[in-house]
């Protein structure tokens, strides 16, 4: 069954760092474009980033452009997301979601929270 | 960047009602959009793909229609599952977009 589990939340100051990670399994990892996706507790769901399968293309969305980098490790089955100058408003739970055109497999996501 | 609108923002509703959502985007997507549904504290299921094709397991219930700028999900008899939050979303390029919401709430 495939399955998508991210890891890496926690508390971070504002101005951190934190790397996110997310492991694939159950399908061809390598065969499918992935993505980022967060949602503010009670809030609605906000697309970040997207990469090809090759890590060639990768585009963000742009209140995170510049801060954020996606990438993949094809081999380990991994997605990572290193997020940098953090932001109260960063403050979120991290999906990472399987690129079928639709997002078909989701994970159960990762908490950040950025405080002082 | 495309943006998507959904309306309503919330919707009261019995068991065994038909309801409608409405999503349009600020341009046009051909047949590109999903539809996604959120229970509390859950990951987002998708319900239908290229605007009217129902996701495997989704009960026959779930219809999408529309294309270009106007899509409208709708729920026929209502189950008490159902009621939750839904979202559109685009795929037509490369920064895909979600609708800001629906909550389905029981009246």
């Amino acid at each position: 069954e495939a399955e998508l589990v991210e890891s890496g939340g926690g508390f971070v100051q504002p101005g951190g760092s934190l790397r996110l990670s997310c492991a694939a399994s159950g399908f061809s990892f390598s065969s499918y474009w992935m993505n980022w996706v967060r949602q503010v507790p009670g809030k609605g769901l906000v697309w970040i980033s997207r990469i090809n399968v090759a890590g060639t293309t990768i585009t963000y969305e742009e209140s995170v452009r510049g801060r954020f980098t996606i990438s993949r490790d094809n081999t380990k089955n991994m997605l990572y997301l290193e997020m940098n100058s953090l932001r109260g408003e960063d403050t979120a739970v991290y999906f990472c979601a399987k690129d079928s055109g639709p997002f078909d497999i989701w994970g159960r996501g990762t908490l950040v929270s950025v405080s002082s | 960047d495309i943006q998507m609108t959904q309306s309503p923002s919330t919707l009261s509703a019995s068991v065994g009602d038909t309801v409608t959502i409405t999503c349009r985007a600020s341009q046009n997507i051909d047949m590109w959009l999903a539809w996604y549904q959120q229970h509390p504290g859950r990951a987002p299921k998708v319900l239908i793909h290229e605007a009217s094709n129902l996701a495997n397991g989704v009960p026959s219930r779930f219809s999408g229609s529309g294309s270009g700028t106007e899509f409208t999900l709708t729920i026929s008899n209502l189950q008490p599952d159902d009621f939750a939050t839904f979202y559109c979303q685009h795929y037509y390029d490369f920064s895909p977009s979600f609708g800001q919401g629906t909550k389905l709430e029981v009246k």
